[in-house]
């Protein structure tokens, strides 16, 4: 069983397309979050939820919305995309408090290219 | 701004050796800091731990040492082993800022045999 999981894998789409990438955790963690990863590497936090609130939300076009129906789904829906999005997005999901402190999982990433 | 970094983008070693992995980080208010594998075309996995609180944690042949006034880690592996081979992420999160992670842009290790 997949703890993480995110769909599409893969997703060629041409510029001003809207499109979604879907993320389910089996973890039963309280918090997912998106991640990117860009052409030089970097990971960056984009979005985090928390019991489907919104907690984190960096500096990120509103192109970008997260929409959480409940708390083993945190979904990502991009508007307009442009050349510049074509990167892995990875979805993860943590348990606060927990003791061990806040280990933070990993889905396998959704590659998505902007054409 | 990158709060962790990573200076050796590379590293590579001989099975059976230690591999030294280093990170250094700028914000003080961080108080738990990971390190993730990551192989190609996978999500990070998490590997191992440390808190704020203390100086060492080990799990098998993998060790993290935090030099808090130095703002530095590192992850030693003994033995390496050519499963080893992945990059490897220094990441560093602070209960403030909703724990998410701030990572290093990562090392890739080569363990030959």
């Amino acid at each position: 069983d997949t703890a993480v999981s995110q769909t599409p894998k893969y997703l060629v789409t041409q510029m001003g397309n809207d499109k979604s990438i879907k993320c389910e955790q089996n973890l039963g963690h309280d918090t997912m979050y998106w991640y990117k990863q860009d052409s030089k590497k970097f990971l960056k936090i984009m979005f985090s939820y928390n019991n489907k609130e919104l907690i984190i939300n960096e500096t990120v076009p509103n192109r970008f919305s997260p929409k959480s129906p409940d708390k083993a789904h945190l979904n990502l829906h991009i508007n307009s995309l442009e050349l510049g999005d074509s990167a892995v997005y990875f979805c993860a999901s943590s348990r606060t408090g927990s003791t061990s402190g806040n280990t933070i999982y990993f889905g396998e990433g959704s590659w998505l290219t902007v054409v | 701004d990158q709060q962790v970094k990573q200076n050796s983008p590379s590293l590579s070693v001989q099975e059976g050796r230690i591999s030294i992995l280093n990170c250094d980080y700028t914000n003080s208010m961080f108080d738990y800091f990971l390190w993730y594998k990551k192989y190609p075309a996978e999500g990070p996995t998490f590997l191992i731990s440390i808190s704020s609180i203390k100086d060492k944690n080990e799990d098998g042949r993998f060790t993290v040492f935090l030099n808090k006034s130095a703002k530095h880690l590192s992850l030693h592996i003994v033995p390496s082993q050519p499963g080893d081979s992945a990059v490897y992420f220094c990441a560093a999160t602070a209960q403030l800022s909703g724990y998410a992670l701030n990572f290093g842009k990562g090392t890739s290790l080569l363990v030959t045999p």
